[in-house]
């Protein structure tokens, strides 16, 4: 099965908040990722959580990480549609050398209706 | 231009031929990486590499081929396509410090 599960898919109204939610598997992940998708583009990076925090903000965006139960979700405060996208959370392992080499979910589809 | 890219942006080849992807990157960065992204399962790694002549196995190396004669160029060749093989796949690099990879735009690849 895959190591990093996330839902497929989420649709919200412009102006609410979005969250989207990942699960990993190896609770010894050293950085922890999510990356931006937008249609026939590569992937950007939009924000990362070093394993030792809790949380981290930035802007719209904030990161929530609960070690405990391996659970990553990422929450975008007034949601705007050019946020439609698809998110990838991602994994970077201990011992895998470089950051670039990476455990990637199958990417959450988010939807942002006028 | 700096950044990472890749060629060509869209290919289409037949069953049995072999296909190089081209990706060349202008920061010097030392990793350089090949995935394929294909519906239901995001991002797999083929090979990756951590510098000039050093390369290794991703999650789904069967199939390919990568070598790295220079720092800023990492061909993948596919040698024998198989329509499993379709497929988009994106290079990316990051530097030794770096706490963020680098993606080009992908190239698609359709084998019929």
């Amino acid at each position: 099965g895959e190591d990093v599960e996330q839902s497929l898919f989420l649709s919200v109204r412009e102006g609410d908040s979005s969250v989207i939610n990942c699960t990993y598997t190896d609770s010894s992940s050293t950085y922890l990722y999510w990356y931006k998708q937008e249609p026939g583009a590569g992937l950007q990076l939009l924000t990362y959580i070093f394993s030792n925090m809790d949380m981290k903000q930035d802007q719209r965006l904030t990161v929530l990480l609960n070690k405990k139960d391996k659970h990553l979700s990422l929450r975008i405060a007034d949601t705007q549609t050019g946020d439609s996208a698809i998110y990838f959370c991602a994994e970077s392992r201990p011992g895998s050398g470089n950051t670039g080499k990476l455990i990637f979910g199958q990417g959450t589809t988010l939807q942002v209706k006028p | 231009d700096a950044g990472i890219t890749q060629s060509p942006r869209y290919k289409i080849t037949e069953t049995g031929r072999q296909v190089t992807l081209m990706c060349h990157q202008t920061w010097s960065h030392s990793y350089m990486f090949w995935y394929r992204q294909d519906l239901g399962h995001g991002l797999r790694l083929i090979y990756y590499s951590a510098a000039a002549d050093i390369t290794d196995k991703g999650e789904v190396p069967d199939g390919y081929v990568v070598s790295r004669s220079k720092t800023e160029n990492f061909p993948l060749t596919l040698e024998s396509a198989t329509r499993s093989q379709t497929s988009v796949y994106f290079c990316a690099s990051s530097g030794q410090a770096n706490t963020e990879a680098f993606f080009g735009q992908g190239t698609r690849l359709t084998v019929v």
